[in-house]
């Protein structure tokens, strides 16, 4: 089985600032997907950010982006002038390219300090 | 926002009782899923399945059944509730084939007592 780490459970940052959520994989496939999903208070799972193993470019979403580091199994979110709205859990998910499960981390909780 | 409602929202239930909840999702997705979600776990897969009457285990089946009689529906039962089955119900869809990402209905909290 695929594992997802999320070895920091909790994080915080002050707003406007920035700060790194780490994510590694364990996987021998070549090609896969790569998912944050966000967790609000509210309990629904948004979609933040992708990343496909195949393309070198790292995927950016207006204040999010991703290091992905495909040798080190390492895809960590980037989340630039953080905002109160972003305080959430946050989610890594694997997927292979061919399968149809996913496979999630344990999630990283993120406090945005006024 | 994808199309996907879990019924009921909440629910509360004793120990022993056959409990089912009900995901429908409107966008005609082949596959969809049911996680758990429990803290320090994070979400944990079910079952799910890759369409009608199509089903298969996930990583946490034990204690569960699920059923697809129709493509928008996917019912998840608990077939004699235990107290280590309190949790958060996920139903998702998407993630197979040229669909990449799941989508996620609201969730349903579970308690039992």
């Amino acid at each position: 089985a695929q594992t997802v780490t999320q070895s920091q459970p909790e994080m915080s940052v002050q707003e406007a600032e920035t700060v790194t959520l780490s994510c590694t994989y364990d996987t021998s496939e070549s090609d896969y997907y790569l998912f944050w999903y966000k967790q609000p208070p509210s309990r629904q799972m948004i979609l933040v950010i992708r990343q496909e193993a195949y393309k070198q470019q790292n995927a950016t979403e207006n204040r999010f982006s991703v290091n992905f580091q495909k040798a080190a199994k390492s895809f960590s979110l980037k989340i630039s002038d953080s905002q109160l709205g972003d305080a959430a859990m946050y989610f890594c998910a694997y997927r292979r390219s061919t399968g149809n499960q996913f496979y999630f981390g344990t999630g990283t909780s993120l406090t945005v300090i006024p | 926002d994808a199309g996907i409602t879990q019924s009921p929202r909440h629910k509360v239930t004793e120990t022993g009782t056959p409990v089912t909840l009900r995901c429908h999702q409107t966008e005609n997705h082949r596959y969809m899923y049911w996680y758990r979600q429990d803290p320090g776990h994070g979400l944990r897969l079910i079952h799910y399945s890759y369409g009608v009457k199509d089903t298969d285990k996930g990583e946490v089946s034990d204690g569960y059944s699920v059923s697809r009689s129709k493509t928008e529906d996917f019912l998840l039962t608990l077939e004699s509730a235990t107290s280590s089955q309190t949790s958060v119900y996920f139903c998702a869809i998407g993630g197979g084939g040229s669909y990449n990402e799941q989508f996620f209905g609201p969730g349903t909290r579970l308690t039992v007592l």
